[in-house]
């Protein structure tokens, strides 16, 4: 049973605009969650993570926010560039250990 | 540092053959992650070590399947015999000891190999 969710397989956005990914959880245990970006033929690669203890955490133009009650992330890129269209992973981990995935998003930044 | 390197890139092999991927994790690193992407499943873990020994394999479909991580610099997935629904892009990772870590455990991925088995 997946305990990472993302339920939007693709997203199209123009470019300048606000591109905005969810991410869902199901275990109350997960302590770190992350984002990774995945080009085509390549690995993912980290992004930017968020501590349980915290709402929110801001790198350049990406931000993650964290509403533990809901179980509820995002991931926000102000503005999107062309170069954001990849596929956008959400993960989450308990106390350190392997992460769990979500199957991720697509994300298209158009001109 | 080279980073996460896997071989082959690709392998195209035909059911019931028996399929090897190789993985050298980044220098220093004490674990490493192999998962298995498919468009139905997305990314999911197979199995991982910490100071090559297996800490959780949970998620290996079956007995086909097989990880070993002989030393530090090293790790192999088997598949025999492999069959169609094998098919998939198969990733290694790796991560940091934990004592050397300030927040999040961040996995580095290698570019993975894209296994087709006909």
């Amino acid at each position: 049973d997946q305990q990472v969710k993302q339920n939007s397989p693709s997203l199209s956005v123009q470019e300048g605009r606000i591109s905005i990914l969810n991410c869902d959880y199901t275990n109350s245990m997960f302590d770190y969650f992350l984002w990774y970006k995945k080009y085509p033929a390549e690995g993912p690669t980290f992004l930017i993570s968020i501590s349980s203890i915290k709402d929110k955490n801001e790198d350049g133009r990406f931000t993650v926010f964290l509403n533990k009650s809901a179980k509820h992330l995002s991931l926000h890129i102000v503005p999107s560039q062309p170069g954001d269209s990849a596929v956008y992973f959400c993960a989450a981990s308990p106390s350190g250990y392997a992460l769990n995935f979500g199957k991720g998003t697509s994300l298209l930044v158009t001109p | 540092d080279a980073g996460v390197i896997q071989s082959p890139r690709h392998e195209v092999t035909e059911m019931g053959q028996e399929v090897t991927l190789r993985c050298k994790p980044i220098s220093g690193h004490d674990y490493l992650f192999w998962y298995r992407q498919t468009m139905m499943r997305g990314l999911e873990l197979l199995i991982y070590f910490n100071n090559n020994v297996p800490i959780d394999d949970s998620g290996m479909p079956e007995d086909r399947f097989s990880a070993k991580m002989p030393n530090a610099s090293f790790s192999t997935l088997k598949i025999q015999p492999s069959e169609p629904r094998d098919s998939a892009v198969y990733f290694c990772a790796s991560s940091p000891p934990r004592q050397s870590r300030s927040g999040a455990n961040v996995l580095t991925f290698g570019a993975g190999s894209r296994l087709t088995v006909l």
